[in-house]
């Protein structure tokens, strides 16, 4: 069954630290890549997505993600993290070319920063 | 433009009530979803909907009901409410893009909890 693992559940870090959590997904195809995140008490926004072309793709806050095709992962990074990235972050992979039901959310990580 | 909203914020139920949760949205969308979430579960998806009129099951739509009587409207009913059924939902809603990019825009959630 296509599955989307996030193996970090909760990361905590200092401010300044560099930060990367993993995303790793099982479906072979063609695919569109996204980062969530959920700050706490509210919903979830896009912070990031791939769909084609360079597979290292900047977001919001400056977090960045590299699509690496031969590993399946779509990992997020960011160099510096800063007491406002406390949040849960969530990776979603949906098949390309597949319906509106396939997209598959990890089950999210935990991120705490310590000021 | 509101984007996506919900209705309501919060509800507590007794185990055997009814309810309907409400979801709208403002940007003429095609596609929308309800998913729960759930501590370390991520989000999965319950019922959706690629078309007023049209509705499908999602990942868990026991004890669900849904309905898409207008494009920018879609409820989600239980019947009966049981204390599994305590959690966070989420309404979604996405474009119809091409390609099969299904990018989702999220309301804010309704905390259900049934005693």
């Amino acid at each position: 069954a296509q599955s989307v693992s996030q193996h970090n559940h909760h990361v905590i870090l200092s401010e300044a630290a560099s930060l990367e959590l993993g995303c790793n997904y099982s479906y072979g195809g063609t695919v569109n890549l996204f980062w969530y995140v959920q700050y706490p008490g509210q919903h979830l926004q896009l912070l990031l997505k791939y769909f084609s072309g360079d597979p290292l793709v900047k977001g919001i806050k400056g977090f960045e993600a590299e699509f690496i095709k031969s590993k399946f992962s779509f990992n997020l990074r960011k160099p510096s993290v800063q007491w406002s990235d406390t949040a849960e972050y969530f990776c979603a992979v949906n098949p390309g070319y597949s319906s509106a039901s396939k997209i598959i959310f990890g089950s999210g990580t935990r991120l705490s920063i310590r000021p | 433009n509101a984007g996506v909203t919900q209705t309501p914020k919060f509800r507590v139920l007794k185990t055997g009530q009814s309810m309907t949760l409400l979801c709208a949205q403002d940007m003429n969308h095609e596609y929308m979803y309800w998913y729960r979430q759930d501590p370390g579960m991520g989000l999965r998806l319950i019922h959706y909907s690629v078309g007023e009129g049209t509705t499908a099951k999602g990942e868990v739509p026991d004890g669900y009901n849904v309905s898409r009587l207008k494009k920018q409207n879609f409820l989600l009913g239980l019947e009966s409410a049981a204390p599994s059924q305590t959690s966070v939902y989420f309404c979604a809603s996405s474009p119809q893009l091409a390609g099969g990019l299904y990018e989702q825009y999220f309301g804010p959630g309704t905390r259900l909890t049934v005693t």
